[in-house]
């Protein structure tokens, strides 16, 4: 089966850092994806990763263990406009799939001052 | 943006009645879809293409159908809409560069079905 799970909501403070966690079970896999989405708009690409390990980019990181199927999302220095939805989507290949995108719920974080 | 609009951006329509939703893009990308959101579900595929007249079923097909005649328009059609279509839907197109595939989305239309 294929499954992506990551925490509905979470709530940090301004200035701090903040996790997400995506756990992920699909029948093939071909990378991992992060994206922003603020009410009302569309997702925006933050960031993508294939192999193990931490790839970073500003204030952002995201990390990727295979052997687990754990990604998690990094923000740090968080600032009011981070309020955002978090999709975590995994590249499933498989036969056929043409390589098609599976988006979890995504987290819902909300930045407090 | 990699140039992908959306039309109509917002349309309230009755029960049973036929609705088409376009995506534009300007940049020649041979992959196009359709998602549609929802709460509690995240994003669906509804269906994509591949290439002009080259199409396939998504996860939530059922009720739908799409139309690509050039490379630049990608069409979604509820047949007859019902109440369970009131939604979101984003188009995306694949963009394919620096050893990675990217999935870049439209910016969305909302469709209310009364």
């Amino acid at each position: 089966g294929q499954n992506i799970d990551q925490p509905t909501e979470m709530t940090a403070t301004e200035g701090a850092i903040v996790q997400i966690n995506c756990t992920y079970q699909t029948s093939g896999f071909n990378g991992l994806f992060w994206y922003q989405q603020h009410a009302g708009e569309a997702p925006t690409f933050l960031s993508y990763n294939v192999l193990d390990g931490l790839e970073e980019k500003g204030r952002f990181s995201s990390f990727l263990s295979r052997s687990k199927g754990y990604s998690y999302l990094l923000l740090k220095e968080l600032q009011m406009k981070d309020s955002a939805s978090y999709l975590c989507a995994v590249r499933d290949y498989y036969g056929g799939s043409q390589g098609n995108l599976i988006f979890g719920k995504g987290t819902k974080l909300s930045v407090k001052p | 943006d990699a140039g992908i609009t959306q039309s109509p951006r917002h349309k309230v329509t009755e029960t049973g009645t036929p609705v088409t939703l376009r995506c534009h893009q300007t940049e020649n990308h041979r992959y196009m879809y359709w998602y549609r959101q929802d709460p509690g579900h995240g994003l669906r595929l509804i269906h994509y293409s591949y290439g002009v007249k080259d199409t396939d079923k998504g996860e939530v097909s059922d009720g739908y159908s799409v139309s690509r005649s050039k490379t630049e328009d990608f069409l979604l059609t509820l047949e007859s809409a019902t109440s369970s279509q009131t939604s979101v839907y984003f188009c995306a197109i694949k963009e394919t560069g620096r050893g990675q595939e990217t999935q870049y989305f439209g910016p969305g239309t909302r469709l209310l079905v009364l």
